[in-house]
């Protein structure tokens, strides 16, 4: 099994729709991240937590929202989809100890927002 | 604002050739550089990382290169193979008002010619 699962690995929805992408990670690392990729664009930090009690923004937050159910799992919502949220979304841990914080990235979940 | 960036966005190197991936930053607080590689359809997966006060270090088939007098980074692959072929990343890690920020680049596509 993955260290990181994501699910669904793609969806396709409807603008308006309130969509949840989760993840979840047998790492047993505190840090979990949310990332979004688009072509050319690299990865963008859309939220991160340090640990179950701690959620914060990154980058491109708005139009996201997060959960930190527990440890391992930490899941992205967006409450209203619009058709410039379609991209590859990445959930990813680190355990932070390593000086470069390295991280351990999903498969990715491809949301496409007619 | 600070950005890492990379000279080529393809790259098509023959098979058992070396490859050089190159990386421009523009931070100089960044004290961790870090590549990392992503295969179709997957995550990106963690390859190497050079801290800031060294000037080469290497792994297995691959080295890193650290220029911080042009601000410029590097990967080599050796004697490449047809499963090097893949988006290479490369990022920056930094202390921003006491929380970590990692910068990625764009990419670099990397095709191995058989």
């Amino acid at each position: 099994d993955a260290d990181v699962t994501q699910t669904p690995r793609n969806r396709i929805t409807k603008t308006g729709k309130r969509i949840m992408l989760e993840c979840s990670q047998t790492k047993g690392h505190d840090r979990m991240y949310w990332y979004r990729q688009d072509p050319g664009l690299g990865l963008r930090l859309i939220y991160y937590s340090f640990d179950v009690k701690d959620i914060n923004k990154g980058e491109i937050s708005d139009g996201y929202s997060v959960s930190r159910q527990a440890q391992a799992k930490f899941s992205l919502s967006l409450e209203s989809a619009i058709p410039n949220q379609t991209a590859l979304y990445f959930c990813a841990t680190s355990d932070g100890g390593s000086g470069a914080n390295v991280l351990t990235f999903g498969a990715g979940s491809r949301l496409t927002v007619l | 604002g600070e950005s890492v960036g990379l000279h080529l966005p393809t790259l098509s190197v023959q098979e058992g050739d070396n490859s050089i991936i190159n990386c421009a930053y523009s931070n100089s607080a960044s004290d961790y550089f870090i590549w990392y590689k992503q295969e179709s359809g997957k995550g990106p997966q963690f390859i190497i990382d050079i801290r800031s006060n060294m000037d080469k270090r290497q792994g297995q088939r691959v080295t890193v290169l650290l220029n911080k007098t042009v601000k410029h980074l590097s990967l080599q692959i050796a004697a490449t193979q047809p499963g090097d072929s893949a988006v290479y990343f490369c990022a920056e890690k930094e202390l921003y008002f006491g929380n970590e920020k990692l910068t990625f680049g764009t990419g670099t596509r990397l095709t191995i010619i058989p």
